[in-house]
C-alpha cells in the first residue's frame, strides 16, 4: 500500500518570501508523484507531476518540485509567493501499473500575509 | 472546452436517505474516478470506471456504488446515508485509466 505524509498542516509566509511545502511518501513499488492545489470551494487543479526523467519538475504559477528517491520525498517550492497563492496544497502518489487510484496526503494550508 | 462537470453543486439530505451524484467527463475522456473529501482531510479514492467497467474500488462500504454510462458519464450512489457521509465528492476524468486526471468542482453533500 502507498501512503503520503505532508509534514506541515499549515504554513504561514509573508508575500514575496520563498516557501517550501514538504511531502514524503511510502511505497513498495514505483509511483508517479503529483502536487494539486485547491482554492476555497473548488476542486483540485494539477500544479505539477513527476513521471520520469529529470528529478526537478516545473509546474504552473511558478512552482517547482524535486523528486528525491533515496529520501522518498517530493517537496514543493516557490521562490516568491503572492497573495493569490493562498490555498490548500495536496501531495499525491499513484502506482505506475494498475487502476488510476491517487493516494493523497492530508494537505497543507498555505497562508500568505501581506 | 468544458471541463469535468458535476451536479448538483450542493445538497442536503437526511440520515437514512439515498443520494445520487452525477459527473460528466471531459469530451473524449473514457475514465472516471470518484473521491470523497471530508473537511480538513485529503481526498479518498472511492471508485474508478474505464470503458463502463469498474477498474478499482477503495475501502468504502457497500452502501456506496457507481456506474458509468455509454456516453462515459457516471453516477455515484450512496444508500442509507450517515452523518459521516457529509463531504465534498469529487469526480475526475482522464483519457485512459493511466493518464492525467482532471477534477470537477465537486458536490458538497451535507447529511443532517
Amino acid at each position: 500500500a502507498q501512503s503520503v505524509t505532508q509534514l506541515d498542516s499549515q504554513v504561514p509566509v509573508f508575500e514575496e518570501a520563498p516557501v517550501e511545502l514538504r511531502c514524503n511518501y511510502s511505497s513498495s513499488v514505483s509511483v508517479y508523484l503529483f502536487w494539486y492545489v485547491q482554492y476555497p470551494n473548488q476542486g483540485l487543479q494539477l500544479l505539477l507531476k513527476y513521471l520520469s526523467g529529470s528529478t526537478l519538475v516545473k509546474g504552473i504559477n511558478g512552482f517547482e518540485a524535486e523528486f528525491n528517491k533515496s529520501q522518498t520525498s517530493f517537496h514543493l517550492r516557490k521562490p516568491s509567493v503572492h497573495i493569490s497563492d493562498t490555498a490548500e496544497y495536496f501531495c499525491a502518489v499513484r502506482i505506475i501499473q494498475g487502476a488510476q487510484k491517487l493516494v493523497f496526503g492530508q494537505g497543507t494550508r498555505l497562508t500568505i500575509n501581506p | 472546452d468544458a471541463g469535468v462537470t458535476q451536479s448538483p453543486t450542493h445538497l442536503i439530505k437526511t440520515r437514512g436517505q439515498h443520494v445520487t451524484l452525477r459527473c460528466s467527463p471531459i469530451s473524449g475522456h473514457k475514465s472516471v474516478s470518484w473521491y470523497q473529501q471530508v473537511l480538513g482531510q485529503g481526498p479518498q479514492f472511492i471508485f474508478q470506471y474505464y470503458e463502463k467497467e469498474e477498474r478499482g474500488r477503495g475501502n468504502f462500504p457497500d452502501r456506496f456504488s457507481a456506474r458509468q454510462f455509454p456516453n462515459y458519464s457516471s453516477e455515484l450512489n450512496v444508500n442509507a446515508l450517515l452523518l459521516g457521509d457529509s463531504a465534498l465528492y469529487l469526480c475526475a476524468s482522464s483519457l485512459r485509466g493511466d493518464t492525467e486526471a482532471f477534477f470537477g468542482q465537486g458536490t458538497r453533500l451535507t447529511v443532517v
